[in-house]
């Protein structure tokens, strides 16, 4: 299986702070990696796919960026809604998986 | 809008089988992947795996032996069938749509499945 580790595990920021959560695969996933926000007790929500394609609806303060083994999730300008955990998932091959998340706090 | 929405026990005996059913409103799961997915506090998100628009299922090599995703187009509803379980499968489950196989871009809120006697 391919492992996926993020860092940081947890992040205390402000609002308007720029963030950076990195993930970093096991090995070369070529671009197959997507980014999702989850709030306690809601549906995870799918911020980034294929590495660096918004998905429609979400912020454009989100972006994400690289290929290969090394990728980021940038929030531009935190806002309060912003909270929540953050997971990257890979889908270069099967089982898919999720890195171990990390926990923005506003 | 798709929505997806989990039922099932929330409580579940050692050795004993574990079910769910997922019924999903606004899309037909004839089209895309659907998906389970669960998260334990030691192991974080896990994929079980998936059932094909067509019917065929693919699985977490981890969980192959133990699990079944079926499917009942008639009332648009995909289900988990997990056996043996123990506490190591207590989690949160979730369903969600899966783009060909690979993003999932539509959740359900989970459902808590503990495993105790």
């Amino acid at each position: 299986d391919i492992q996926m580790t993020q860092s940081p595990s947890s992040l205390p920021a402000s609002v308007g702070d720029r963030v950076t959560i990195t993930c970093q695969a096991s090995r070369d996933i070529r671009k197959f990696l997507n980014w999702y926000q989850h709030k306690p007790g809601k549906a995870p929500n799918l911020l980034i796919y294929d590495a660096t394609n918004l998905e429609t609806g979400v912020p454009s303060r989100f972006s994400g960026s690289g290929s290969g083994t090394d990728f980021t999730l940038t929030i531009s300008s935190l806002q309060p809604e912003d909270y929540g955990t953050y997971y990257c998932q890979q889908y270069d091959s099967l089982p898919r998986t999720f890195g171990g998340g990390t926990k923005v706090e506003i | 809008q798709v929505q997806l929405r989990e039922s099932g026990p929330g409580l579940v005996k050692p050795s004993e089988t574990l079910s769910l059913t997922c019924s999903v409103s606004g899309d037909s799961i004839s089209r895309y992947y659907w998906t389970w997915i669960r998260q334990s506090p030691g192991k974080g998100l896990e994929w079980i795996g998936y059932i094909f628009y067509n019917g065929g299922t693919s699985y977490n090599p981890a969980l192959k032996s133990r699990v079944t995703i079926s499917r009942d187009t008639s009332k648009n509803q995909f289900s988990l069938t997990l056996t043996s379980a123990t506490a190591a499968d207590t989690a949160v489950y979730y369903c969600a749509r899966s783009r060909y196989g690979s993003t999932f871009d539509r959740w359900g809120q989970g459902t808590q499945v503990t495993v105790s006697s």
